[in-house]
Parts: C-alpha cells; sequence; structure tokens
C-alpha cells in the first residue's frame, strides 16, 4: 500500500469554524490531489498541487482553500465550514509520468452541524 | 472536457454468477481508462487499468476490463462473483493531452452487491 494518511479521520464540527484537514505521504511523489465523495456524485476534484506551493483549482473548490510547503504533506482548510461540506474527504497521490495512476489515502470523515 | 459515466448505480447477483458493470466515456482526445474498487469504510483502490497494448486487461481477482475505443466503453466482467466482491466500483479516466495534471474524472460509482 503506498504510505498516505489522512488526519484527522473523523471529526465533528460546528457551522462557521475554520477545518484543516492533512494529507501525508512517504512516497516522495509529486502530484496530490484532494477529492470529496458524496452519495450520487461519486469523487470530485477539490484541488490538486503538481509540486511544491503549486496548486490549482478542481471542479468544486468554493469554500476551500489548500497549501503544501513540503513534498509530503498536502493541506486543505475549509475557511467557514457550512453543512454542504459535510462529506468524506480523500486524498490522492501520483507520481510517474505518463502512468496517471492515483493512489488514495484511508478518507476523513467530516460533519458539519 | 471528458466526463464518465456509469449507466447502473447499483447490481445486485447472487454469489457464482457473471457480472458486468458499465463504463463510457466521453473524450476528444486519447485517454488512460481505470476500475477503482471501494470497500466499505476504506479508501479506493485501484483494481486494473488500460494504459496502451492490448484491449483486454486483467486484475489478480478475476476480474477483467475491455477497451473499446469505438464505442467509447470499458465495461468490468467478472465471470462468477464471490460475495468478498461486494463493495463500489469507480471508472475514471485521464486524458493525455497537455495540462491535463495527471487529473482523473470519475464516475458516480456502481454499487455492486453479491446475495448468496
Amino acid at each position: 500500500d503506498a504510505g498516505i494518511t489522512q488526519s484527522p479521520r473523523h471529526k465533528v464540527t460546528e457551522t462557521g469554524t475554520p477545518v484543516t484537514l492533512r494529507c501525508h505521504q512517504t512516497e516522495n511523489h509529486r502530484y496530490m490531489y484532494w477529492y470529496r465523495q458524496d452519495p450520487g456524485h461519486g469523487l470530485r476534484l477539490i484541488h490538486y498541487s503538481y509540486g511544491v506551493k503549486d496548486t490549482d483549482k478542481g471542479e468544486v473548490s468554493d469554500g476551500y482553500s489548500v497549501s503544501r510547503s513540503k513534498t509530503e504533506d498536502f493541506l486543505l482548510t475549509l475557511e467557514s465550514a457550512t453543512s454542504s461540506q459535510t462529506s468524506v474527504y480523500f486524498c490522492a497521490i501520483s507520481e510517474r509520468q505518463g502512468s496517471y495512476e492515483q493512489y488514495f489515502g484511508p478518507g476523513t470523515r467530516l460533519t458539519v452541524t | 472536457a471528458q466526463s464518465v459515466t456509469q449507466l447502473d448505480s447499483q447490481v445486485p447477483v447472487f454469489e457464482e454468477a457473471p457480472v458486468e458493470l458499465r463504463c463510457n466515456y466521453s473524450s476528444s482526445v486519447s485517454v488512460y481508462l481505470f476500475w477503482y474498487v471501494q470497500y466499505p469504510n476504506q479508501g479506493l483502490q485501484l483494481l486494473l487499468k488500460y494504459l496502451s497494448g492490448s484491449t483486454l486487461v486483467e486484475s489478480i481477482n478475476g476480474f477483467e476490463a475491455e477497451f473499446n475505443k469505438s464505442q467509447t466503453s470499458f465495461h468490468l466482467r467478472k465471470p462468477s462473483v464471490h460475495i468478498s466482491d461486494t463493495a463500489e466500483y469507480f471508472c475514471a479516466v485521464s486524458d493525455l493531452s497537455g495540462g491535463s495534471n495527471y487529473k482523473l474524472t470519475f464516475g458516480k460509482g456502481t454499487l455492486l452487491t453479491v446475495n448468496p
């Protein structure tokens, strides 16, 4: 299994509070991704990173920001959490040029009350 | 823009029966195709992939998928399923255009339920 951890694994927070989710990899992969998974929607890309300090938006980026100051860490921040951001969040990594395979972390279940 | 359609949201089958999970994609360029599996309360695991070469690809646990360029499909099949195959299956596509940054587009998933 690819060395990917996510923290926390579960979190309950209140509307309006800031939340930061962490993805940590030990594979030294260049690309990192944040997805959210919701019933009936599959996985949707929030943001991704193609190198340290290089990030870009995905299809559902509103309300989220990211940072990557080190190769191994990719942080996802909800500046002011809303109930619509209740979801399961997955981090993924990818490396080999021409491969396109992504390897996923175990996920973080976030509930915004 | 690429998109993926998984034609069935749920597929119930009996143990030892054959199964086909359907996936169609749309893209204006060449693509790589993937099937991922998600067991309950777990992350996604790569099941199999088509990058190039033979259009029939196989996984280690008996699944296979065939890339059909003319029909833009990548259906997943297994001749005889087990209870342990119960999971959600996701089809994904990545186009090979410059600037894609290795992004994947996922289908909405098919829940395969294998009953005794």
